[in-house]
């Protein structure tokens, strides 16, 4: 069956990048789907970071796609999350998840999720 | 960007009864847009409803979705003991993705 794992740093320091990596097991991500990142903070709730189709094709929530790119390693079926010059509004839970797109929309595999705080 | 508000913010509740929880889009959207999700404290959120009406793989026939527009509902016929929990819709939307802020269904 299909599983996400998130790997992070755990504490990034201020203005810093925070860097994700999302390890997809039971699916090949060059086989088809798109992907991507979600987070999650007691104020603002459930926040969409990003979706990519191994073909290239990216999109990025619009408050934040100066700051965010998502890439793919095929070799190690692997694709990560850059976060540029982070505050301490970056502090959440960092999720990574497949999604159906295109038709529907939707969330449908979920990691369990990595906790990110931004502190110095 | 489509924005979400979700209706109530807690829905207190005893096992047995019915649930209706709301979620109205700040524009009119396709239903195949809106999907529904379940959250428990420590957990991912889960897939229950996509497409407004569809029932994702695994998910009881006590649940159920419906609406269209800018209105929809999740609705559970009777309640278990495990369902208690957050839910929040999710709508598609000019390139972009946004979730509503949930609603705590606790037990009554």
């Amino acid at each position: 069956q299909v599983q996400l794992q998130e790997s992070g740093p755990g504490l990034v320091n201020p203005s810093e990048t925070l860097s994700l990596t999302c390890t997809v097991s039971g699916y090949s991500i060059s086989s088809g789907y798109y992907w991507g990142c979600i987070r999650q903070t007691p104020g603002k709730g459930l926040e969409w970071l990003g979706t990519f189709y191994h073909s290239g094709i990216t999109y990025y929530n619009p408050s934040l796609r100066s700051r965010v790119t998502i890439s793919l390693d095929r070799s190690k079926n692997q694709f990560s999350l850059n976060l540029r010059s982070v505050t301490a509004a970056d502090t959440a839970v960092y999720y990574c998840a497949r999604f159906g797109w295109g038709n529907y929309y939707y969330m449908d595999v979920w990691g369990r999720g990595t906790t990110v705080t931004v502190s110095s | 960007e489509v924005a979400l508000a979700q209706s109530p913010g807690t829905l207190p509740l005893s096992p047995g009864e019915r649930a209706t929880l709301s979620c109205r889009a700040s524009q009119s959207v396709s239903s195949n847009y809106l999907a529904w999700y379940q959250q428990k404290p420590g957990q991912a959120p889960r897939l229950f409803i996509y497409g407004a009406s569809n029932r994702a793989s695994g998910i009881p026939d006590r649940f159920s979705g419906s609406g269209s527009g800018t209105d929809f509902t999740l609705t559970i016929s009777r309640l278990e003991p495990e369902d208690f929990a957050v839910y929040y819709c999710q709508v598609y939307g000019s390139s972009s993705i946004t979730f509503g802020q949930g609603t705590r269904l606790e037990i009554k």
